[in-house]
This record gives C-alpha cells, structure tokens and sequence, in this order.
C-alpha cells in the first residue's frame, strides 16, 4: 500500500520569498511521485514528476523538486514565490510511470503569497 | 488541445434523486478514473476502468454509486438516490501507456451539491 503525508496543510509566504512545500511517501515499491496543483474551481495539473534517474526534478513555473530516497521525502520548492503560485498543492504517489496508473494524494497545502 | 471534458460542471439536486456525471476522456487513452475530492477526505480515488472494464471499484459505496464506460469516449458516474454526503467535486481524469502519455489528465471537475 502506498500513502502521502503533507506537512502543513496551509503556508504562507511573502512575494519573492523561498516556497517550501513538504510531502513524505510510504511505498512498498519503488514509488513513482508527482505533484499537481489545483486553482480555484480547476482541475489538476502536473507540476513536476519524479520517475527514475535523477533525483532533483524541475517542473514548470519555476518549480522543482528533490527525491530523497533515505528520507522517504519530496519537498516541492521554489526560489522566488509569485502571487501567480498562490493555489493548492497536491503530492502523489503511483506504482507506474505512466498515466494510466492510479495516484495516492497527499491531504494538499494550500499557499497563500503575501504581497 | 486535447482535454478531459466533464459535464454538467455544477449540479444542484436535492435528497434522493438521480445524479449522472459525464466524462469524455482524451481520444486515445485508455484508461478513465473517477475521484472525489471533499475538504474531510481530500482527493480519494472511486474507481477506475481500463479498456472500459472495471479495473478498482473498491472506494465506491456499492449500494448507491455504479460507474459504467458504454463506449471509449464516454464514461458515467451515477448516484442513486443521491444524499447530502455526497456533496463534493467529482473529477475524471484519463491516461495512456503509449510513450508520451506519461500523466493522467484531469477534467475541471463537477461540483455536486445535494440539498
């Protein structure tokens, strides 16, 4: 059986300040992990993902995450938060690395950025 | 620009009706999930078929939800009677095995209210 936990079920930041959003797996193999975020009344959309190889993945707006294997984690961060970013986060896991796999969401964070 | 479509995208309904949900999944994928998101229980996945057979239903209420795939384009998602603990939003998502179907894509969701 698989699961997220997701640290922080809100966080706030300033604009311009580190984002740091925090998710850690249990997976009985080795695990597949994505991160979508949600806007309002949207649905989801892949922010990044995590097969195999290395172990920092970058993602689109600025996003990027790191795979720690010893950790059982993958923390979503950003350098520089933008008011654009403010939204819900989810982390996931799967078995496969394609799309027609089920996923195993995290509860979400949501981030507010402070102007 | 391929995408999930669902319909309706709201639907107010009172205690004991019939509800449909409709999904047109992305042309070619095979794979078509149901997953219900509620501020208690998050993202939770219902069921899932693949080559419109039923592959997971285990995190559907039997007695009054049932999930069908009548043909490749069309997925359902009823509930009958309705309560006003199913009050959620329902997304459908689609995913492939071809090599550049590597994500689920998911629909804008339908925001059921049951009154």
């Amino acid at each position: 059986a698989q699961s997220v936990t997701q640290l922080g079920s809100h966080v706030s930041v300033s604009e311009g300040a580190l984002v740091l959003l925090r998710c850690n797996y249990s997976s009985s193999v080795p695990p597949y992990l994505f991160w979508y975020v949600q806007y309002p009344n949207q649905g989801l959309q892949l922010l990044l993902k995590y097969t195999t190889g290395a172990t920092l993945v970058k993602g689109i707006n600025g996003f990027e995450a790191e795979f720690k294997k010893s950790e059982t984690s993958f923390h979503l961060t950003k350098p520089s938060a933008h008011m654009s970013d403010a939204a819900e986060y989810f982390c996931a896991v799967s078995e496969s690395n394609f799309g027609n796999e089920k996923l195993t969401f995290g509860t979400g964070t949501r981030l507010t950025i402070i102007p | 620009d391929a995408r999930v479509t669902q319909t309706p995208r709201d639907k107010v309904t009172e205690m004991g009706q019939e509800v449909t949900m409709r999904c047109q999944p992305i042309l070619g994928h095979n794979t078509v999930f149901w997953y219900r998101q509620t501020m208690m229980q998050g993202l939770e996945l219902l069921a899932y078929f693949r080559n419109r057979a039923p592959l997971d239903d285990s995190g559907m209420p039997k007695d009054r939800f049932s999930a069908e795939m009548p043909d490749a384009t069309l997925a359902t998602l009823k509930i009958q009677p309705s309560e006003p603990r199913d009050s959620a939003v329902y997304f459908c998502a689609s995913g492939g095995t071809g090599v550049r179907d590597t994500e689920a894509f998911f629909g804008q969701g339908t925001r059921l209210t049951v009154v």
